[in-house]
């Protein structure tokens, strides 16, 4: 059972429009999210990050929202750039009250960014 | 600073064989954690540790998988007897892990192909 879900597989979206990338999570327990940003033959790299207690978190041209209600977030990227074209992976954590705790992924949403 | 580095990046072995992945962590940095990525599952978190002590092992797959931190900075996954089914992406990731929220950094990964 999927605790995190990004139900898109796939997005193309023309450069400089905005690319929306969605993300479902079925956990009340979770209270940290982030987006993770792959590359083919690397390891992921952190995107941005939000907290429970917040809707929204920016950071350049990433965006990320969060309805904790409807249990989903979005990132927004804009303007959209051939260099963000990549698998893009929603996680969420639950914090176990001390230390460093695990991240539960989403299976991640192609980004194909169009020249 | 030289990230996460993993060992081997590339690992071909026949089903029955010994299989040890290593991970070196980012200097400073307490928290250690080993991920799984297959086409079926995604991303899948199999364990960490925090300051040398394993905190949660529960997504380790079965007896085959062991894990262990020798030392502060090292890590080593190890899969006896190794199966088909064990082929994957295998990622090591490490953070400062003080706050329970810092960024984890992930390496390269291992590709583990089992005939």
């Amino acid at each position: 059972d999927q605790q995190v879900k990004q139900n898109s597989p796939s997005l193309s979206v023309q450069e400089g429009r905005i690319s929306i990338l969605n993300c479902d999570y079925t956990n009340s327990m979770f209270d940290y999210f982030l987006w993770y940003k792959k590359y083919p033959a690397e390891g992921p790299t952190f995107l941005i990050s939000i907290s429970s207690i917040k809707d929204k978190n920016e950071d350049g041209r990433f965006t990320v929202f969060l309805n904790k209600s409807a249990k989903h977030l979005s990132l927004h990227i804009v303007p959209s750039q051939p260099g963000d074209s990549a698998v893009y992976f929603c996680a969420a954590s639950a914090n176990s009250g001390g230390g460093a705790d695990g991240l539960t992924f989403g299976k991640g949403t192609h980004l194909i960014i169009q020249p | 600073d030289a990230g996460v580095i993993q060992s081997p990046r590339h690992e071909v072995t026949e089903m029955g064989q010994e299989v040890t992945l290593r991970c070196k962590l980012i200097s400073g940095h307490n928290s250690l954690f080993w991920y799984r990525q297959t086409m079926m599952r995604g991303l899948e978190l199999l364990i960490y540790f925090n300051n040398n002590v394993p905190i949660d092992d529960s997504g380790m797959p079965e007896d085959r998988f062991s894990a262990k931190m020798p030392n502060a900075s090292f890590s080593t996954l190890k899969i006896q007897p190794s199966e088909p089914r064990d082929s994957a992406v295998y990622f090591c990731a490490s953070s400062s892990g003080d706050r329970g929220r810092d960024t984890q950094y992930f390496g390269p990964g291992t590709r583990l192909t089992v005939l």
